[in-house]
């Protein structure tokens, strides 16, 4: 199976907030990212968690971890329809810098 | 702080063309990578240069895939002949060394193989 696994499609409403769910199997990362690319865009770091936290807010994103079930959520609060793109899971495995990515959710933002 | 720069932005070829996609990094990062994103999939690393030196190419298609980065900044990806299975976004990083955890990705170039 995949490495990073992830939910293909989020649908939500303008000014709710999204959560958007990832798994992972390497018990050894040391850093779990998301990223967002935009149509015809490269990727973009929104994030990132070191693998001893629980959780990291910036604004309008928080980021829990859960390391015993090696689950990842982003939450978006306030959702816009800015933020309608693809978010990438991704984790870097102890011993590598390459991150392996998932296959993104596309999240869409409906008013 | 400009950014990652890739040219073409988009190539459409026949199937047994070559091709070749041009990256440059951002300035002062020694670290540059080659991912390709296939349609509806994350991006896979391809090859990693810490400098002018290969760090990993494991996953380079060695037989058709070529890349260079000779003088320790800009870096080219060659693909001679071209499969149709090559259609995908090619993507250049740079970090400003392998321990960095931010990776800062280009817009990618967009290649369709016919």
């Amino acid at each position: 199976g995949e490495d990073v696994e992830q939910s293909l499609f989020l649908s939500v409403r303008e000014g709710d907030s999204s959560v958007i769910n990832c798994t992972y199997t390497d018990s050894s990362s040391t850093y779990l990212y998301w990223y967002k690319q935009e149509p015809g865009a490269g990727l973009q770091l929104l994030t990132y968690i070191f693998s001893n936290m629980d959780m990291k807010q910036d604004q309008r994103l928080t980021v829990l971890l859960n390391k015993k079930d090696k689950h990842l959520s982003l939450r978006i609060a306030d959702t816009q329809t800015g933020d309608s793109a693809i978010y990438f899971c991704a984790e870097r495995p102890g011993g590598s810098y390459i991150p392996t990515f998932g296959r993104g959710t596309s999240l869409i933002v409906h008013p | 702080e400009a950014g990652v720069a890739q040219s073409p932005r988009y190539k459409i070829i026949e199937k047994r063309q070559s091709v070749a996609f041009w990256c440059n990094p951002i300035s002062g990062h020694a670290t540059l990578y080659w991912y390709q994103q296939i349609l509806g999939q994350g991006p896979k690393l391809l090859i990693q240069f810490q400098n002018n030196g290969v760090v990993d190419d494991s996953q380079l298609p060695k037989d058709r895939f070529s890349a260079e980065r000779l003088k320790g900044v800009d870096s080219t990806l060659k693909i001679q002949p071209a499969k149709l299975e090559d259609s995908a976004v090619y993507l250049c990083a740079s970090s400003l060394g392998t321990a960095q955890e931010t990776q800062y990705f280009g817009p990618g170039t967009r290649l369709l193989v016919l």
